[in-house]
């Protein structure tokens, strides 16, 4: 398996806090994802990176925003948690050479 | 941006063939086509990929369609462990990936 870990797996929190998801690489790889996934509409994507500091929007960004200080982390923030934004949320990473990506465990969060 | 269109469901006998089809009729040139399948509570799990050929692996075969409009994921002989959410994807020139529903396998024992 890929050398991808997500933090937290699970997290509960209040409409209009601000939370930060990270997702953390072993590979090295210079392309990072995150997506969302709800009943309904599969996996879509938020944001990605294509390497250290460059980073761009997906079909589902409004709401969240993300930094890449270095290549292992890619950190996932809402600025203000919305009820809307429960969901479970999925790091990739790839290469750009193979493509493929591979995903991490996920993290499941509550927003009340 | 590239969309795949799948079945929402689709079932199968254990050790019988399936054949997962994929529509991608807005798919360029230089997309690569990737199937995934997911688990629950699993993150997607990678199982094949293709551009124009068909590919084998020890876990599928891919048939891509000439005009490349369509594919067909075909797992050789379902078993119990392969029911899951399989999805067909599309990699674009920047390296993005477009997830559609999914296909929903059962498989009957």
């Amino acid at each position: 398996d890929a050398g991808i870990t997500q933090s937290p797996r699970h997290k509960v929190t209040e409409t209009g806090t601000p939370v930060t998801l990270r997702c953390h690489q072993t590979e090295n790889h210079r392309y990072m994802y995150w997506y969302r996934q709800d009943p309904g509409h599969g996996l879509r994507l938020i944001h990605y990176s294509y390497g250290v500091k460059d980073t761009d929007k997906g079909e589902v960004s409004d709401g969240y925003s993300v930094s890449r200080s270095k290549t292992e982390d890619f950190l996932l923030t809402l600025e203000s948690a919305t009820s809307s934004q429960t969901s479970v949320y999925f790091c990739a990473i790839s290469e750009p050479t193979s493509g493929t990506p591979f995903f991490g465990p996920g993290t499941r969060l509550t927003v009340l | 941006d590239a969309k795949t269109t799948q079945p929402n469901s689709m079932e199968s006998n254990e050790e019988e063939p399936v054949h997962l089809p994929c529509n991608h009729s807005t798919i360029s040139g230089t997309d690569y086509i990737h199937w995934y399948r997911q688990l629950p509570s699993q993150g997607p799990e990678y199982v094949i990929h293709g551009l124009t050929s068909n590919v084998n692996n020890r876990m599928a075969s891919l048939a891509i369609a000439e005009d490349r409009k369509s594919s067909t994921l075909i797992l050789h002989r379902a078993t119990l462990r392969d029911a899951a959410v399989y999805y067909c994807i599309l990699r674009d020139t920047g390296n993005q990936f477009y997830f559609g529903t999914g296909t929903s396998l059962t498989v009957i024992p």
